[in-house]
């Protein structure tokens, strides 16, 4: 099956910094890859999402690569503001519908 | 807030006791999940259903049962024969058709043993 791994664990960033949180997937046949972000004590939320046929996606600050080959793929934060702080799950989706999330990396933004 | 619903949002379980949880959705999604998640940890799949009267175990399903009888509800019974059974919990549900498909989550139960 699928294995997603995810780094690093715990990320401490000055407000304004950069963040960026890199994963890998085993299985080359999965094709979507969402990033869900999760606040103490509250549901995951969906950030942004990229697609296998898609190398690179933007939303304001945030932004998502995917590189194939190599089965890597990254959140790239700019600007961090304390609000950024929380919880960020990596996911891969392959045939049948099945997710598998990464270990999660948590996220703290100094003001 | 999102068409899913758990309940009750807090659960206090005594040793030996079975005891379920709810999640009902209203987005008329096909697939429906059931992860757990301990403290500083991800998100671990216990059941999943795709259809109505259908289910499948994912990577921890000893000492949970699910039934899925109707296409909105999909709840989970924790057995007395999970014996750590203290985490979070969460329900999720997305649509089968297409090609990508967005996981939505309800607001989970926090299920803890006394």
């Amino acid at each position: 099956g699928e294995n997603v791994e995810q780094h690093p664990s715990t990320l401490s960033v000055q407000e304004g910094d950069s963040a960026v949180i890199k994963c890998t997937y085993s299985d080359s046949a999965s094709n979507y890859f969402p990033w869900y972000k999760q606040e103490l004590g509250k549901r995951p939320q969906l950030i942004i999402d990229i697609r296998s046929n898609v190398g690179e996606k933007k939303d304001q600050r945030i932004a998502v690569t995917l590189n194939k080959t190599a089965k890597h793929f990254s959140l790239h934060i700019t600007e961090t503001q304390p609000e950024d702080s929380a919880v960020y799950f990596c996911a891969a989706y392959n045939a049948g519908n099945m997710l598998t999330f990464g270990g999660g990396t948590r996220l703290m933004v100094k003001p | 807030d999102g068409g899913i619903t758990q309940s009750p949002k807090y659960l206090f379980r005594k040793e030996g006791q079975n005891v379920t949880l709810s999640c009902e959705q209203n987005l008329n999604h096909d697939a429906m999940y059931w992860y757990r998640q301990d403290p500083g940890q991800g998100l671990r799949l216990i059941y999943y259903s795709q259809i109505v009267n259908d289910f499948q175990k994912g990577d921890i399903a000893e000492g949970y049962s699910v039934s899925r009888e109707k296409k909105e509800s999909f709840p989970l019974t924790v057995t007395s024969a999970q014996k750590n059974p203290t985490a979070f919990y969460l329900c999720a549900s997305t649509l089968t058709s297409g090609f990508y498909n967005e996981q939505f989550f309800g607001p989970g139960t926090r299920l803890t043993v006394l």
